[in-house]
């Protein structure tokens, strides 16, 4: 059973450029979440997919959007990217009628921004 | 404002017990998560509260005060590999939506 993949591992922009990551949740799993973690902070909610719907957000900026496809799978892109988007992105699924909604994180994409 | 306060970092012995603290005081509360996070690497869960008292797994326990809006996690048994980054986490809602603290650098030393 597979857990939550990522992609790509790393990306390297520049100031300005746009990004799109990708995320497959634990099977079985409806809902994903995404993560912004600073290096030395713990991780900041980003916003929540579930049936294709942003179902909430964080305190990001517009430039921050995402996506959710009928597989569950999602995406998170940022346009106009800032040197203070260095950051790695967790994505994390659930299910909503889990028990607690445990999130389950991927291993993260570690994107620098030049 | 919603806060979540841990130690920045702790140091012990292989073979001692470490307590990490972690107060909370949030605008929702649907239960408390500690992760395990290794640099580099995911969390990785390691335990849940949502009523008070004190949850036993293992090696590690975990407690919760919701009146004092506070929280440990108790390592017994310290292994090297139990060096990582510790993090505490308030769930917001019954979606799932966490909340987290900067976490607590555990160093073991032999």
């Amino acid at each position: 059973d597979a857990g939550v993949t990522q992609s790509p591992t790393h990306l390297i922009k520049t100031r300005g450029q746009q990004v799109t990551l990708r995320c497959s949740p634990k099977s079985g799993h409806d809902t994903v979440s995404w993560y912004q973690q600073a290096l030395g902070q713990g991780p900041q909610f980003i916003f929540q997919y579930y049936e294709e719907e942003e179902r909430q957000r964080g305190n990001f900026p517009d430039r921050f959007s995402g996506h959710q496809f009928p597989n569950y799978s999602s995406e998170l892109n940022v346009n106009a990217l800032l040197l203070g988007d260095s950051a790695l992105y967790l994505c994390a699924s659930s299910r909503r009628d889990g028990p607690y909604n445990e999130q389950f994180f991927g291993p993260g994409t570690r994107l620098t921004v030049l | 404002g919603q806060n979540i306060d841990q130690p920045t970092e702790m140091t012990a012995t292989e073979g001692a017990i470490v307590q990490i603290n972690c107060t909370y005081q949030t605008s929702g509360f649907n239960g408390l998560f500690w992760y395990q996070q290794h640099a580099g690497e995911a969390p990785t869960f390691l335990s849940y509260n949502v009523l008070d008292g004190l949850e036993e797994k293992g090696r590690f326990s975990s407690f919760l005060s919701r009146s004092k809006g506070y929280s440990y996690l108790l390592l017994k048994e310290l292994q090297m590999k139990d060096s990582a980054s510790y993090l505490c986490a308030v769930s917001l809602d019954s979606w799932g939506k966490l909340q987290f603290g900067a976490g607590t650098q555990v160093v073991v030393t032999p």
